[in-house]
């Protein structure tokens, strides 16, 4: 089976820095997603990590460790905008008819305050 | 970039009724298409992975026969909820990869919200 956790709610308020976790425990690995979404629309693609340590883009960085099934999508300045579902992702097998099928936490509910 | 449009972005229909929902990637070529319903603050659940000319993959739990998937072409992909009842009301969203050579990415629709009364 594939089990991935992520908090289900955060806070922070603007200009600050929030880092989201995410734990997975899946029967294959082949890449950890982060996606953003808001509320009625589709997620939208922000950091892909396939290989430990961390990958910067911005004000969003992903880091991830895969000895301990473990990332985390680092957030800087934060601004009103940010305010969306944070969805991590990870990439099951990388051959066959399912390639590249995704499965999704329930997502973290992050509000910026003003 | 990569564009993948979804027909239609809602539906309302009644009970017993079925339909068809479209996944189209507008300037390229995907062999390779994915479903997803989600619920209500909850996160995506991947129903099947759908395959160009080949039959759909479908995940655990989920009626192939309920939710029929047709891939028939590269750039469409079709999911058709047959006899749909009011607790398959649900956003839809699919996404597309990109075919041949070696992409992690996937480009998502922008979603069909379905209610069914």
């Amino acid at each position: 089976g594939q089990n991935i956790d992520q908090p289900t709610e955060m806070t922070a308020t603007e200009g600050a820095i929030v880092q989201i976790n995410c734990t997975y425990q899946t029967s294959g690995f082949n890449g950890l997603f982060w996606y953003q979404q808001h509320a009625g629309e589709a997620p939208t693609f922000l950091s892909y990590n396939v290989l430990d340590g961390l990958e910067e883009k911005g004000r969003f960085s992903s880091f991830l460790s895969r000895s301990k099934g473990y990332s985390y999508l680092l957030l800087k300045e934060l601004q009103m905008k940010d305010s969306a579902s944070y969805l991590c992702a990870v990439r099951d097998s990388d051959r066959g008819s399912t390639l590249g099928r995704l499965y999704f936490g329930r997502g973290t509910q992050l509000t910026v305050w003003p | 970039g990569a564009v993948v449009s979804q027909h239609p972005s809602r539906v309302i229909c009644k009970s017993g009724t079925s339909v068809k929902i479209e996944c189209r990637s507008l300037d390229f070529q995907a062999t390779t298409m994915f479903w997803y319903r989600q619920f209500p603050k909850q996160s995506l659940m991947l129903m099947a992975t759908s395959n160009e000319g080949s039959k759909a993959t479908y995940e655990q739990g989920v009626e192939k026969d309920k939710f029929l998937i047709n891939h028939a072409s590269l750039t469409l992909s079709t999911l058709t909820v047959t006899s749909a009842h009011p607790e398959d009301s649900s956003f839809y969203i699919c996404s597309a990869k990109l075919a041949g050579g070696y992409s992690y990415e996937q480009y998502f629709g922008p979603g069909t919200r379905l209610t069914v009364t």
